[in-house]
This record gives structure tokens, sequence and C-alpha cells, in this order.
């Protein structure tokens, strides 16, 4: 079973404020995503990579920026944290998306 | 572009019913992958079952799905609903995006299954 672990797995930061979530994976997959998640609107993809040095931009990259230093570490960073970014994040990682992509626990971020 | 979309959002059966969780997509390719995942409270979403074969039946865990790519849906039904099914359930589409393949969701519907 591919491991993916978030940290942290709650955070209250202020606004304005600079917010960094972490994600590693043991599995070696090359493909690794943040996802936001709110009631109404599901999962939406915010930033993925295809490798270690590689980030794309997913449907809502505003406001993020990701970086992905290695095979197992994806990063999600909030540069000025906003109370719209109060949400649940994920970080999932796969070998391929057509095959199966295995999430993390969550993090579950307010911004006050 | 390519999307998903789950028109319910919250679904209230009794033990013992069928369920039936609707899903279309749409999409520009031709051979599309379809997923559901499910998200049980306090764990990961994982994969429950997928598909990119036209009109046949795919199963796993008591549930089932068909893609038909006529219509674009991949609809996920169970015969007999338990409480233990009671979760949130994603509907999926693999896209190509770039260098690789990524996931867009649907909204999700909350499958709530009550004694």
């Amino acid at each position: 079973e591919a491991a993916v672990t978030q940290s942290p797995r709650n955070k209250v930061a202020v606004t304005g404020g600079k917010v960094t979530l972490s994600c590693n994976q043991t599995n070696n997959h090359n493909n690794m995503y943040w996802y936001r998640q709110d009631t109404g609107h599901g999962l939406r993809l915010i930033h993925y990579s295809y490798g270690a040095g590689s980030t794309e931009k997913g449907d809502i990259p505003d406001g993020y920026k990701a970086s992905r230093p290695s095979q197992e570490n994806f990063s999600l960073i909030l540069e000025l944290a906003t109370p719209s970014q109060t949400s649940v994040y994920f970080c999932a990682s796969g070998e391929d998306a057509n095959t199966e992509v295995f999430f993390g626990k969550g993090t579950r971020l307010t911004v006050v | 572009g390519d999307s998903v979309t789950q028109t319910e959002g919250l679904v209230t059966l009794t033990e013992g019913l069928p369920v039936m969780l609707n899903c279309t997509y749409q999409t520009i390719y031709s051979n599309p992958f379809l997923f559901w995942y499910v998200h049980y409270l306090n764990e990961s979403p994982r994969l429950l079952l997928k598909s990119s074969t036209d009109n046949k039946r795919t199963e796993h865990q008591g549930f089932h799905a068909t893609l038909h790519k006529s219509s674009s849906s991949f609809h996920l039904q169970k015969s007999s609903a338990q409480l233990s099914d009671s979760a949130l359930y994603y509907c999926a589409l693999s896209r190509y995006g770039g260098s690789g393949n990524k996931l867009i969701f649907g909204t999700g519907t909350l499958l709530s299954v009550k004694p």
C-alpha cells in the first residue's frame, strides 16, 4: 500500500501569514498532486508535479505555489494566507492517474 | 474543458435498498478513464473502481459501474445498501495534461445509509 504522509494535520494561520503544507510519499511515484476539498466543490486540483523539480498549475492555482525538491516531497505554499483558503487539503501520489492515485489523510487549515 | 458532473449532493437511503449514484462527464478524448473514489470519515480517499472499456461492467466490493461512452455516463450502483457504505463518493475523470495525466473530480455525493 502506497504511503502518503501529510504534515501538519491541523493548522491555524493568521491572515497575511505564510503557510507551508508538506507531503511525503515513499513509493517512488513520479506524479504528485495537491487538492483542496470543500463542500459543494469536491476535490479541486491546485498544483501537481510529474517529477522532482517540476510543478504544474492545476485548476485553481491562484494564491498557491508548489515545490517538488525531490521525488518524495511535494510542498504547497501559501505566501499570503487568506480566510478563503480555509479548507481541507489533500496530497496524493501515483505512478499514473490512469491507474490509481493514493491520498494522504489531509490537512485541515483554518485561516483567521 | 473536461468536467465531471454529480447531480446529487446527498443521497439518504434505508439499509437494504439499492444504491445508484449518478455520474456524467465531458471530455474531448475518445478513450477516457473513469473512476469512483470513496472517502470514509477520518480516512483518506481511496479508489473504489475504474474503467476505460465501453459497455463493460466493473465490480469491486459489491459496487459496480458501467462506462457508457454513448451517454458519457459512469453511474455507481449496489444492489443492497449497508450501514458501512455511508461515505462521500467521488466520480473522477483522468485527463491528459502536459507531461502526464491528472484526475479531475466531481463535486461528490454524500451517501447516508440509515437503519
